[in-house]
């Protein structure tokens, strides 16, 4: 089955801890992006990864962290800087060079403990 | 720097009754424009682009979008509106002088009553 897959779909963070979600794909897109959403608002870009082994920060990296080691996965860590974590992330895909569709994942609700 | 603006953050209508969802972006140049659909907890589904060449796009589930240089808007639409259109949607602008990124705006949340 085709798509992207991001796991797991409910993540429970306690105070001081750095989490881990994953997403990977197989879509063979070259660009992979991450972004948070918050209840009744839009999405903002955390990160972003245009090629394996190059990623970009996006307007809201401060307390998250990310990987680009092969072309089909892109783990965000949101690390314990990251004060109010609390919130719904979405990964996305695109293929690459100029303005892409994005293709989204099912996504991942971090709560806080 | 390119912004959406979706000027309504409810709207419900009956179902069977037309709706147009309303999208407007600020960017100099032709932008590239898309709707996206959320239902509650999941991603988001793709509806329908622009990039060029005819004004009127038409996208899945019955939904067609206008763009209208003129009034930098790019209006989502549907003649008839089934209950399982219940979900919020959210237009997305891109350009090549923005990094190719996509901006979104903050979403309308669509109610259909019965």
């Amino acid at each position: 089955d085709g798509g992207i897959t991001q796991s797991p779909k409910y993540l429970f963070r306690k105070e001081g801890q750095n989490v881990t979600l994953s997403c990977e794909q197989n879509l063979n897109h070259d660009a992979m992006y991450w972004y948070r959403q918050d209840p009744g608002q839009g999405l903002r870009l955390i990160y972003y990864s245009q090629i394996v082994n190059d990623f970009q920060k996006g307007d809201i990296a401060e307390g998250y962290s990310v990987s680009r080691e092969k072309k089909e996965s892109f783990p965000l860590t949101v690390t314990s800087a990251q004060k109010n974590p609390t919130a719904f992330y979405l990964c996305a895909t695109g293929r690459g060079g100029g303005v892409k569709t994005q293709y989204f994942g099912p996504g991942t609700r971090l709560l806080v403990l | 720097a390119q912004s959406v603006t979706q000027p309504d953050i409810h709207i419900t209508v009956s179902e069977g009754a037309s709706l147009e969802l309303r999208c407007n972006y600020s960017y100099g140049a032709t932008p590239y424009l898309f709707w996206y659909v959320q239902s509650p907890g999941q991603g988001l589904q793709l509806l329908l682009k622009y990039f060029s060449g005819d004004t009127l796009v038409q996208g899945i589930k019955g939904f067609e979008a206008e763009f209208k240089r003129s009034q930098s808007s790019f209006n989502l639409r549907k003649p008839s509106v089934h209950w399982s259109d219940a979900a919020e949607y959210f237009c997305a602008v891109g350009s090549n002088n923005a990094g190719n990124m996509l901006t979104f705006g903050g979403g309308t949340r669509l109610m259909v009553k019965p």
